[in-house]
C-alpha cells in the first residue's frame, strides 16, 4: 500500500522537551513537506525539502529543525524553542514532475 | 509575502444546490492551484487542481481559474451533506520548489 505514514498520531510533550514526529513515504516522491495547523487555520509552512540532504526554511521555521538523509523519511524535531508547540502537524510528498502535494494522516501535538 | 485568501464563512447551502468556493491570490508569476477538502480532526485530500485559465470539470467538481483577475473558484454541483467539510485553496510558489502556500479555508455546511 502506497501512502505517506505519520507517527505517532498523538503526542503529549513537557515542556522544555524535545519532541520528533515521523514521516515516512513510499511513493518514490522526490519533495516532502511540513505544515502545522492551528485551530480554525489554515496550513503554514515549516520546512521542505526536494532532494536528499537538501531543506530549505518556510514560514513559520523557528523552534523547529528538520533532516533528510533518505528519500523515504522527513523527520521533524520540535524543540524547546518552539514556545508554542501545540498544533496539528502535518506531513506531505510530491514529484518534482507533478505539483499535487499528499498528505498524511496528522500527528496531533500537545504540551502539557 | 505573497498571500492566498479565502472566506472563511462558514458557508451554508441547502442540499442539491450549487456551493461555490472562491480564491484569490497575490503572486502573479503562480501557475499551478490546488483545492482540498478537509474533514474535521482530519488531514486534507486533494479534490482538484487547475493549471489553464478556463474550467476544469471532474464529477461534481469544476474548477474556474483566471489569471488575469488572480482568482480560482471551486463550484460543487448537486451538493451532498458529505460535501460538508473545510475547503482549502492552494497556490505553487515559485518555479521548481513544490511550496504550497495555503489560505484559511472556507467551512461550508450542506443542509439536508
Amino acid at each position: 500500500d502506497g501512502g505517506i505514514t505519520q507517527s505517532p498520531k498523538y503526542l503529549f510533550r513537557k515542556e522544555g522537551q524535545n519532541v520528533t514526529l515521523s514521516c515516512e513515504q513510499n511513493l518514490n516522491h522526490d519533495a516532502m513537506y511540513w505544515y502545522r495547523q492551528d485551530p480554525g487555520q489554515g496550513l503554514r509552512l515549516i520546512y521542505y525539502s526536494q532532494i536528499v540532504n537538501d531543506f530549505q526554511k518556510g514560514d513559520i521555521a523557528e523552534g523547529y529543525s528538520v533532516s533528510r538523509e533518505k528519500k523515504e523519511s522527513f523527520p521533524l524535531t520540535v524543540t524547546s524553542a518552539q514556545k508554542n508547540p501545540t498544533a496539528f502537524y502535518l506531513c506531505a510528498s510530491s514529484t518534482t514532475a507533478n505539483t499535487e502535494a499528499f498528505f498524511g494522516q496528522g500527528t496531533r501535538l500537545t504540551v502539557v | 509575502q505573497k498571500e492566498v485568501e479565502q472566506n472563511s464563512g462558514p458557508l451554508s447551502v441547502p442540499e442539491g444546490a450549487i456551493a461555490s468556493l472562491n480564491c484569490t491570490y497575490s503572486d502573479r508569476g503562480s501557475q499551478s492551484f490546488f483545492w482540498y477538502r478537509q474533514y474535521s480532526g482530519k488531514s486534507p485530500e486533494l479534490i482538484m487542481f487547475i493549471y489553464s485559465n478556463g474550467d476544469k470539470e471532474d464529477g461534481r467538481f469544476t474548477a474556474q481559474l483566471n489569471k488575469a483577475s488572480q482568482y480560482v473558484s471551486l463550484l460543487i454541483r448537486d451538493s451532498q451533506p458529505s460535501d460538508s467539510a473545510t475547503y482549502l485553496c492552494a497556490v505553487k510558489e515559485g518555479q521548481g520548489a513544490q511550496k504550497l502556500v495555503f489560505g484559511q479555508g472556507t467551512r461550508l455546511t450542506i443542509n439536508p
